[in-house]
């Protein structure tokens, strides 16, 4: 059975500095894996989506690279900003056609 | 582009009481999503519907929980009765297509239930 984990569940930094957020997955066999951003109250939106046969994705300041064989994949976020405060969460798609998030990690930029 | 509608926002209600959900996904979208999020936890996809189909219903708890998804379009979930642990986010999501592939979910604002 497919597990995601993200550590830290919580992040605080201050504003300007470069951050990386991790996940990890237990079953190397995905299709792809995902970013989303979650405000406060607020539904998902999609940041970058990184298909299986691919390494990493840009999009802005945004970063997101992709290991399979070792089930990770890692966030990065250059020149933080306090917009930047949300929870990430990452979302593996099965090869079996599930979704399966993680549990998100909260981000604090500190003005 | 109209994004993913759900309504209500918010909810709250007694236990063992009725309460429906609606979700009106982004125009064109064949793909729709119900997931609950707990406090502090990703979403826990509950259905999925391709058009009309639901395709995926294996962590829906059929005995109190129901949907339909009539003219593959709008769709309501529904739980009959309600209890404590059902206090949640409940998120509704819509996509191009579902079954392997690469379209990207987009979710709507979701509707948080309380039940007292």
């Amino acid at each position: 059975k497919q597990e995601v984990t993200q550590i830290p569940a919580a992040l605080s930094v201050p504003e300007g500095e470069n951050l990386v957020l991790n996940c990890s997955f237990t079953d190397s066999a995905i299709y792809n894996l995902q970013w989303f951003r979650q405000d406060p109250g607020k539904g998902l939106t999609s940041l970058l989506l990184i298909q299986s046969s691919q390494r990493e994705q840009t999009s802005g300041r945004l970063n997101a690279s992709l290991d399979k064989s070792s089930g990770r994949s890692t966030l990065y976020i250059a020149a933080s900003q306090p917009g930047d405060s949300a929870t990430y969460l990452c979302a593996v798609k099965t090869s079996y056609d599930k979704v399966i998030f993680g549990p998100g990690t909260s981000l604090s930029v500190i003005p | 582009e109209a994004g993913v509608v759900q309504s209500p926002r918010y909810k709250i209600i007694e236990k063992k009481q009725p309460v429906a959900f609606w979700c009106n996904p982004i125009s064109g979208h064949n793909t729709l999503y119900w997931y609950l999020q707990n406090l502090g936890q990703g979403p826990e996809l509950l259905i999925r519907y391709e058009n009309e189909e639901a395709v995926d219903d294996s962590q829906l708890p059929k005995d109190r929980f129901s949907a339909e998804r009539l003219k593959g379009v709008d769709s309501t979930l529904k739980i009959q009765p309600a209890e404590l642990g059902d206090s949640a986010v409940y998120l509704c999501a819509s996509s191009r297509s579902g079954t392997y592939s690469t379209d990207t979910q987009y979710f709507g604002p979701g509707t948080r239930l309380t039940v007292l």
